[in-house]
């Protein structure tokens, strides 16, 4: 069964410009979740989305904002982008949004923004 | 979810069993304790996941006490490959987000 694919995996933007990350989960998998990984920071929960809605949330600014399909592909948008925001952005899939279900983490799209 | 400590680092060579502690004293009665590795620039990798008692898979083991405090990752007989940072987690995953503490960044000599 393929792994959970992430496009792009390396993306360089300048401050100001906005990205749009992708996420495929593996075949079968509702729970879409994205996180962001900076040496600084480690590694940060963003959003979650189970069947087209956010589930949960993580502690950023509204300029990070995501979307799920019914397909349960998963879109990860970054608006206005920061010098900050530089980071590898990691996208995990998992059967079902409760339970004690593994999340499976893609190998994630390194971001630079200069 | 309950907070989990390990330790920062470790050092260990090749063909020795490796053991990584984490601690979770806060951990409540439906959680599930998860181990992860990770290499630079690379998703984290699901390893082991257990309840209670010890739990075997074909890459590491996994031994919980029965107060469950406690979890410690083995690694039989590690190779380089293995040098990576490893992560324990502690929660329901999906009544809650991941949080990922520091890790314990394994580092395996020739």
């Amino acid at each position: 069964k393929a792994g959970v694919t992430q496009t792009p995996r390396y993306l360089i933007k300048t401050r100001g410009q906005q990205v749009t990350l992708s996420c495929s989960p593996i075949s079968g998998h509702r729970s879409v979740s994205w996180y962001q990984q900076t040496p600084g920071q480690g590694l940060q929960f963003l959003f979650e989305y189970f069947s087209e809605t956010q589930r949960n949330k993580g502690n950023f600014p509204g300029r990070f904002s995501g979307r799920q399909f019914s397909n349960s592909r998963s879109e990860m948008n970054v608006s206005t982008l920061e010098l900050g925001d530089s980071a590898l952005y990691l996208c995990a899939s998992s059967l079902a949004f409760q339970g004690k279900d593994t999340q499976y983490f893609g190998p994630g799209t390194r971001l630079t923004v200069l | 979810l309950a907070k989990t400590t390990q330790p920062i680092s470790m050092d260990s060579y090749e063909g020795q069993e490796v053991n990584i502690t984490c601690s979770h004293n806060n951990i409540a009665t439906n959680d599930y304790i998860t181990w992860y590795q990770q290499f630079p620039s690379q998703g984290p990798r699901f390893i082991i996941q257990g309840y209670k008692t010890k739990v075997t898979n074909e890459v590491a083991s996994l031994f919980i006490p029965a107060d469950r405090k406690s979890s410690t990752l083995s690694l039989p007989r590690v190779s380089l490959s293995d040098t990576a940072v490893y992560y324990c987690l502690v929660g329901r995953y999906n009544t809650d987000k991941l949080i990922f503490g520091t890790g314990t960044r394994l580092q395996v000599f020739p």
